[in-house]
């Protein structure tokens, strides 16, 4: 069965960079988009970008351009996503998902917290 | 604020059918398919309805989804306590070169 198994809670200060892994198992890491995904407490999904793990080509929300990058590791089926010069409204359960056709996220990680505090 | 508009509330009884409706544009639900999630409390999204109407496997099929011109509609029938969560539409926006998602729509079964 699909599995994305993401890394585990993050605490980092303001300006800080975090990087979230997403290791993936029980399909060809290679054929599905991965996605990122966002949640604040008490908040809605807010989607972060993609990235083709087959060719490592990436599509970021407007919003945090120049502040994301996705990249991955084929060897170990792994997806990343960094995120820089953190802020307290970065404060979020960072999800990674699948996606087997542009726009469609079937399978979800379990989440990683992301506090960002002073 | 979400480009995609879902009323923030819904409810009803066991038994019941309920319909949570996701308002867009042209450029995203007017041009795109639109997918549907269920977040129970405390766990991640799970993927509902997808390409407007489709129910992947194991999906009950007391949950169906329709779209026109730029909105959607999920629809819930039979209503149990367990489909008590956050419901959210998704989209891509061909606009933005991106997906949207609805702002959420937190169904209480009375």
């Amino acid at each position: 069965q699909v599995q994305l198994v993401q890394s585990g809670a993050e605490v980092k200060k303001p300006g800080a960079s975090v990087k979230v892994s997403c290791k993936a198992s029980g399909y060809t890491f290679t054929s599905y988009d991965i996605n990122w995904v966002r949640q604040a407490t008490g908040q809605g999904l807010e989607w972060m970008g993609w990235m083709n793990p087959n060719s490592g080509n990436t599509g970021y929300a407007q919003k945090f351009q120049g502040r994301v990058t996705m990249t991955r590791n084929t060897s170990i089926s792994t997806a990343y996503m960094e995120l820089s010069s953190l802020r307290s409204e970065d404060t979020a359960v960072y999800y990674c998902a699948s996606s087997p056709v542009r726009g469609v996220i079937d399978y979800w990680g379990q989440g990683t917290l992301v506090t960002v505090s002073s | 604020q979400s480009v995609l508009t879902q009323p923030p509330s819904a409810s009803g009884t066991p038994g019941q059918r309920v319909t949570i409706s996701c308002s867009g544009s042209s450029s995203n639900i007017g041009s795109n398919t639109v997918n549907w999630y269920q977040q129970l409390p405390g766990t991640a999204p799970k993927l509902l309805i997808y390409s407007n109407n489709q129910r992947p496997s194991g999906v009950p099929d007391r949950f169906s989804g329709s779209k026109s011109g730029t909105s959607a509609s999920l629809a819930i029938s039979g209503l149990q306590s367990e489909d008590e969560a956050d419901y959210y539409c998704a989209a891509w926006d061909d606009s933005l070169n991106g997906a949207l998602f609805g702002g959420g729509t937190k169904l209480t079964v009375l």
